[in-house]
C-alpha cells in the first residue's frame, strides 16, 4: 500500500533563504507526483507536476526533482519570501493503473520578515 | 483563468440530515473528484468520475455517498444520513485527463452537529 511521508513537519526560515522540503513514498510504482500550496482554510493550489518519466520541473522559484528508484521527491524554494508561508503538500498517483492521488501530511513552512 | 468552483463555502447540517455539495469544474475536464481533508489530517481521496460513472472510490466512500454529474457543468457530493464525523472539509478537483494536474476548488466546510 502507497504512502507518503513528509519531512520536516514544519519549518521556520529567515527571508531569503533557499529551503528544501521532501517527500518519500513507498512505492516507486508510481504515475506521477503533484505539489500543492494550501493557505489556511483555503483550497489547494498545484504548484508543479511531474510525471514518471521526468526527474525535474521547474516554475519560477520553485524546482521539484523526482527519483522514483529510492520513492523520493524533493521541492526546492529559492530565496524564500514572508508570502510563501503556506502548507506544502505531496500527492503520488499510483501506477497501479488506478484513479486515486495519495497525499502526505504537508510541511508547514514559515517565512519570517 | 478558468477555476473549479464550489457552493456553499460552509454547511452545518444535523446528524442524520442529508446534504449535497455542489462543484462546476472547469469546463474542459473530463475527469472529476472529491477528496475530504479532516481538520488537522490528511486530504483524502473518496471517489473519482470519467465518462459518467465512478472510476474508483475509496473505503471510506459507502453507501451513504454518492456522486452525480446531472447536467453538462455540476458535479455533485450527496452524504445520506450525515454523522459526527463526515465533519471535514471537502474539496472537488478536476483534470483534462488522467496524466494531468489536477485543479482543486476552495472546499466547503462542513460541520455535523
Amino acid at each position: 500500500k502507497q504512502e507518503v511521508t513528509q519531512i520536516p513537519a514544519a519549518l521556520s526560515v529567515p527571508e531569503g533563504e533557499n529551503l528544501v522540503l521532501n517527500c518519500s513514498f513507498t512505492d516507486s510504482a508510481i504515475y506521477n507526483l503533484q505539489w500543492f500550496r494550501q493557505d489556511p482554510g483555503k483550497g489547494l493550489t498545484s504548484l508543479l507536476l511531474i510525471q514518471s518519466s521526468q526527474r525535474e520541473q521547474t516554475s519560477g522559484r520553485l524546482n521539484a526533482s523526482l527519483d522514483k528508484s529510492s520513492g523520493r521527491s524533493t521541492l526546492y524554494i529559492a530565496a524564500s519570501q514572508p508570502g510563501d508561508s503556506a502548507t506544502y503538500l505531496c500527492a503520488v498517483r499510483p501506477g497501479t493503473g488506478g484513479f486515486k492521488t495519495i497525499f502526505g501530511a504537508g510541511t508547514r513552512l514559515f517565512v519570517k520578515a | 483563468e478558468p477555476e473549479v468552483t464550489q457552493t456553499p463555502s460552509h454547511q452545518v447540517t444535523q446528524m442524520g440530515q442529508e446534504v449535497i455539495l455542489r462543484c462546476v469544474p472547469i469546463s474542459n475536464h473530463l475527469y472529476f473528484y472529491w477528496y475530504r481533508q479532516i481538520l488537522g489530517q490528511k486530504v483524502e481521496f473518496l471517489v473519482s468520475f470519467y465518462n459518467n460513472e465512478i472510476s474508483e472510490k475509496s473505503e471510506i466512500f459507502d453507501d451513504q455517498f454518492s456522486v452525480e454529474r446531472p447536467d453538462g457543468s455540476n458535479f455533485t457530493l450527496k452524504i445520506r444520513s450525515t454523522k459526527l464525523e463526515d465533519s471535514a472539509m471537502y474539496f472537488c478537483a478536476s483534470s483534462v485527463g488522467l496524466e494531468e494536474t489536477q485543479y482543486f476548488g476552495p472546499g466547503t466546510r462542513l460541520l455535523v452537529l
